[in-house]
């Protein structure tokens, strides 16, 4: 059974940083791309990233390039979210999820995840 | 605004088939896969089908999804009280080096 937790989620100030992080298990971590999706309270799902099997290509959102950077170490199953600059709007549920067969396609199984608060 | 548009609520009554469509274009659902998921209030989504129609297992058989062109449905027969959730489209969009598009999401509410 694929079971991912995610951990790091906070409230934090406008401006301010957050590292999200993602633990893969049940599932050959290493082939399988990895993917961030928030959910804004009470809005629907917004991708947010994308990552490959073996980290060397990314995908970012337009409303998170440059501020925020996807990564994984497939040694320890994981994968981070290294979120700089955060903004109100950055408020969201934030969910790590997998795609089993390509980096280019939606995400298949889902964590259950972190609340991230960004306020003063 | 997504580009990926879905209608905001859907109803039926119990045991009615209830349709919810998903309409895009060539860039995301005309030349890719369409995913489907199901969210309860306060829970992570949960894949209902992948690669156009197929089901996961443990997916009852009465979810189904299409697609033809640039629109994609999805099919809910024999409709249950626990089946009011939100539903939400998904597919690779190759605009801009690529990117996941998802629906803006339909509630669907069992009368």
């Amino acid at each position: 059974e694929v079971l991912l937790l995610e951990s790091g989620g906070d409230l934090v100030p406008p401006g301010g940083s957050l590292r999200l992080s993602c633990a893969g298990s049940g599932f050959p971590f290493n082939l399988y791309a990895m993917i961030w999706v928030r959910q804004a309270p009470g809005k629907g799902l917004e991708w947010v990233s994308t990552i490959s099997e073996t980290g060397d290509a990314s995908h970012y959102a337009d409303s998170v390039r440059g501020r925020f950077s996807i990564s994984r170490d497939n040694s320890k199953n994981s994968l981070y979210l290294q979120m700089n600059s955060l903004r109100a709007e950055d408020t969201a549920m934030y969910y790590c999820a997998t795609s089993e067969f390509s980096q280019f396609l939606p995400p298949d199984n889902w964590g259950q995840g972190t609340l991230v608060t960004v306020s003063s | 605004q997504s580009v990926v548009t879905q209608p905001p609520s859907a109803s039926g009554t119990p045991g009615q088939r209830v349709t919810i469509s998903c309409s895009g274009s060539t860039l995301n659902i005309g030349g890719n896969l369409v995913y489907w998921y199901q969210q309860f209030p306060g829970t992570a989504p949960k894949l209902l089908i992948f690669r156009n129609d197929q089901r996961p297992s443990g997916v009852p058989d009465r979810f189904s999804g299409s697609k033809s062109g640039t629109s994609a449905s999805l099919a809910i027969s024999g409709l249950r009280s626990e089946d009011e959730a939100d539903y939400y489209c998904a597919s690779w969009d190759d605009r801009q080096g690529g990117l996941v598009v998802f629906g803006g999401g339909t509630k669907l509410t069992v009368l």
